[in-house]
C-alpha cells in the first residue's frame, strides 16, 4: 500500500518568515495531492491541492510543488502569520478509480509573533 | 450550517461496551469516508461509501466495527465490545467525487473515549 512521509514533525518560525512541509509517498499511481490544515481541535480544512499532471500550484501565500520522478510534493507558505500556526497534513490518493488517501504524520507549524 | 456534521461530538463508555456514531455529509456528496485519528497522527482510512455501497475497508477495520449508510445519506459507524485502543476521534468526510475532483470536506469528528 501507499506509505506517506512528512517532515519535519514541528516547525518553528519567526512571523515573516517562509515555511517549507515536504512529502514523499511510494506508490507511483498516486495522482491527487491535498494539504490539510488543522486547528487545535477543529477539523481539517483543505488549504490546497495539486494533481499529478501539474507540476506547481500557488494561492496567495501558499504554493505546492510536485516531483512526480522523485515522488515527493512540498508546501511552501511565505509571509507567515501567527494565524498559520497550526497542524498541517499532506495526503496522496492513490489513482485508478479509488479515492483513498493516506495521510502523513503531521507538521506543528509554530509562527512566532 | 450546510457542512458535514457529525454526533454525538464527545462519548465516555466503559469497555465492553457498543457505541454508535452517526455523520451527515454535505446533501449533495455521493461519497462518505470514515476516519480515526489518534494524537500526533494524521487521519487513518477506515472505509468509504459510494452513494449506499461501502465500497472499501481498510485492514484497521476489525469485525467489531461496522459502517452502514442505508439510503446513500447519513451514516452510521458501530463499535462493539469497545476496548481502551479504540479511544481516537472518529472523523467523517464527505466528496462529491466526480471526474477529476477529489476534495474531502471534514466534519468536526466524534471523540471517542473508553475507560
Amino acid at each position: 500500500g501507499e506509505n506517506v512521509e512528512q517532515h519535519p514533525s514541528t516547525l518553528s518560525v519567526q512571523e515573516g518568515d517562509s515555511a517549507v512541509i515536504k512529502c514523499t509517498y511510494s506508490d507511483s499511481a498516486s495522482n491527487y495531492f491535498p494539504w490539510y490544515k488543522q486547528e487545535l481541535g477543529k477539523r481539517p480544512q483543505l488549504i490546497i491541492d495539486i494533481r499529478s499532471n501539474v507540476g506547481e500550484k500557488k494561492d496567495q501565500r501558499i504554493a505546492v510543488t510536485l516531483n512526480k520522478t522523485a515522488k515527493h510534493f512540498s508546501l511552501h507558505i511565505t509571509e507567515t502569520q501567527p494565524e498559520d500556526s497550526a497542524v498541517y497534513f499532506c495526503a496522496a490518493h492513490r489513482g485508478g478509480g479509488s479515492y483513498i488517501p493516506t495521510f502523513g504524520r503531521g507538521t506543528s507549524l509554530i509562527v512566532h509573533p | 450550517d450546510t457542512g458535514v456534521s457529525q454526533d454525538p461530538r464527545h462519548k465516555i463508555t466503559k469497555r465492553g461496551q457498543n457505541v454508535t456514531f452517526r455523520c451527515d455529509p454535505i446533501s449533495e456528496h455521493n461519497r462518505l469516508y470514515w476516519y480515526r485519528q489518534t494524537l500526533g497522527q494524521g487521519p487513518e482510512f477506515l472505509t468509504y461509501f459510494q452513494n449506499e455501497a461501502q465500497l472499501e475497508k481498510s485492514r484497521l477495520l476489525s469485525d467489531r466495527f461496522s459502517a452502514e449508510r442505508p439510503k446513500g445519506s447519513f451514516s452510521t459507524l458501530e463499535i462493539q465490545r469497545t476496548e481502551q485502543g479504540d479511544s481516537a476521534m472518529y472523523l467523517c468526510a464527505s466528496s462529491w467525487t466526480s471526474g477529476t475532483n477529489n476534495e474531502q470536506f471534514f466534519g468536526p469528528g466524534t471523540r471517542l473515549t473508553v475507560l
